[in-house]
């Protein structure tokens, strides 16, 4: 089983749409959570931490279960500008982080 | 600030080949790291550094070298390039060795094939 597998899309919405995307990872001790988004032949580019207590970022809401090691990612009124693969990262031991393979999504006209 | 630099962009090898793949940043962070990303893999961590003259092996550390010999600069060295080493490399860098600094600032890349 892989650490960190997320869902396997990709997504194809159109322009004001609600998408979630899920994400679950193997290690109970795991300590540190985020959301990275990696647009088409680009680095990858920190979106968002991801707390225990839930997170918003205007359009953007993370959620974290520790107790069904699982994360989301809401992303709210989907824009164009929005298409992107977005990365589950997880620290699992000291500062290595582990990412999980990505789940693309397309906002459609 | 340049932030996280990467050369070259694109390299095109023979197997057997030697080359060195080269990252360097200006932001004085301690940890650095490098990842190649395959199609439906993810980034896999091939190796990270926490400061200079200190290095580790990640994930997947085999047919790789690195060393650190300052804080900026964090080279990796294919030592026989083979076909499997076809990916895209990514260096990266964040501040400070625990979990409280965590944002990891990303290279450009380098798109490597192996012929």
């Amino acid at each position: 089983r892989k650490e960190v597998e997320q869902d396997p899309g990709p997504f194809n919405v159109p322009e004001g749409a609600t998408v979630a995307f899920n994400c679950t990872y193997s290690n109970s001790a795991s300590q540190s959570f985020f959301w990275y988004r990696q647009d088409c032949r680009k680095e990858p580019k920190l979106l968002m931490s991801v707390y225990s207590s839930g997170n918003e970022d205007g359009r953007f809401t993370a959620q974290l279960n520790r107790a069904s090691q699982y994360i989301s990612l809401l992303i709210r009124d989907s824009k164009l500008s929005d298409s992107a693969t977005y990365l589950c990262v997880v620290i699992f031991y000291g500062q290595n982080f582990v990412f999980g393979p990505g789940t693309r999504l397309s906002v459609l006209p | 600030n340049a932030g996280v630099t990467q050369t070259p962009k694109f390299q095109v090898l023979k197997t057997g080949q030697s080359m060195t793949l080269q990252c360097a940043q200006d932001m004085n962070h301690e940890y650095m790291s490098w990842y190649r990303q395959d199609p439906g893999m993810g980034l896999r961590l091939i190796h990270y550094s926490v400061g200079a003259g200190i290095t580790d092996q990640g994930e997947v550390p085999n047919g790789y070298n690195v060393s650190r010999s300052t804080t900026e600069d964090f080279p990796l060295r294919l030592l026989s390039a083979a076909p499997s080493q076809t990916s895209v490399y990514f260096c990266a860098s964040k501040s400070g060795t625990g979990v409280t600094y965590n944002e990891q600032f990303f290279g450009p890349g380098t798109r490597l094939t192996v012929l």
